[in-house]
């Protein structure tokens, strides 16, 4: 199947600081990421739809100024957590779309402390 | 109530044991996901469904498009497949191909 690599696998930042996250899709080219959060022991909730050249569209209750996403290729996606605080601590995800098909990147621990 | 419900919610099992995973869905797709996530990691996508039976080693999925039904089945199960099973269709509609999850099944196998 096909590969969808995410950048850092875990990552410690301190509070107020920014913090990127990557997410490429290896071998095919993604017209449509998503990111998503996850609480410890919750499904996946959707944060944004990005689309390559245009801005990424965010879900209810989302704040775009604070999750600032970027899908510069049709190949990468970046989520950028800006003025982190330990409430954002959370694991992100990225999907990529291809066609139907859903392939997932390896996810992103973050803890802000 | 959800539009993909998923049954049971926690599973225990015994190694070599048969399993079996529900997933039900309300609103019309166009795919229906397996997914797979162990504890702290990422996702791996199983299966993608939009009719029939589909079998990979040990795992088979079936859909029953008429009755908005899906099964996960294991068969003899291991301790390496002890993991949140997660149940995701896509929809009709739109180009941007988003998932409705399921809340997940949890599943552990003892050896």
């Amino acid at each position: 199947g096909a590969v969808v690599s995410q950048h850092p696998s875990w990552v410690i930042c301190k509070s107020g600081t920014s913090v990127k996250i990557e997410c490429r899709s290896l071998d095919f080219q993604a017209t449509t990421m998503f990111w998503y959060r996850q609480f410890p022991k919750q499904s996946l909730m959707l944060m944004a739809t990005s689309n390559e050249g245009s801005k990424a569209t965010y879900e209810q209750g989302v704040e775009k100024d604070k999750f600032l996403i970027n899908h510069a290729s049709l190949t990468l996606s970046t989520l950028t957590v800006t003025s982190a605080h330990p409430e954002d601590s959370s694991f992100y995800i990225c999907r990529a779309s291809k066609y139907t098909e859903a392939f997932f990147g390896q996810g992103t621990r973050l803890t802000v402390v | 109530k959800n539009e993909v419900e998923q049954s049971p919610q926690n599973l225990t099992a015994q190694e070599g044991e048969f399993i079996t995973i529900n997933c039900s869905y309300s609103v019309g797709i166009s795919a229906l996901h397996w997914l797979q996530q162990h504890p702290g990691g990422g996702i791996v996508s199983l299966f993608m469904l939009s009719s029939g039976k589909k079998k990979h080693g040990r795992l088979i999925a079936t859909i029953n498009i008429q009755e908005k039904h899906s099964s996960l089945h294991i068969t003899a199960s291991h301790p390496r497949d002890s993991a949140v099973y997660i149940c995701a269709v896509s929809t009709f509609g739109g180009a941007t191909n988003k998932l409705i999850f399921g809340t997940g099944t949890l599943l552990a196998v003892q050896p």
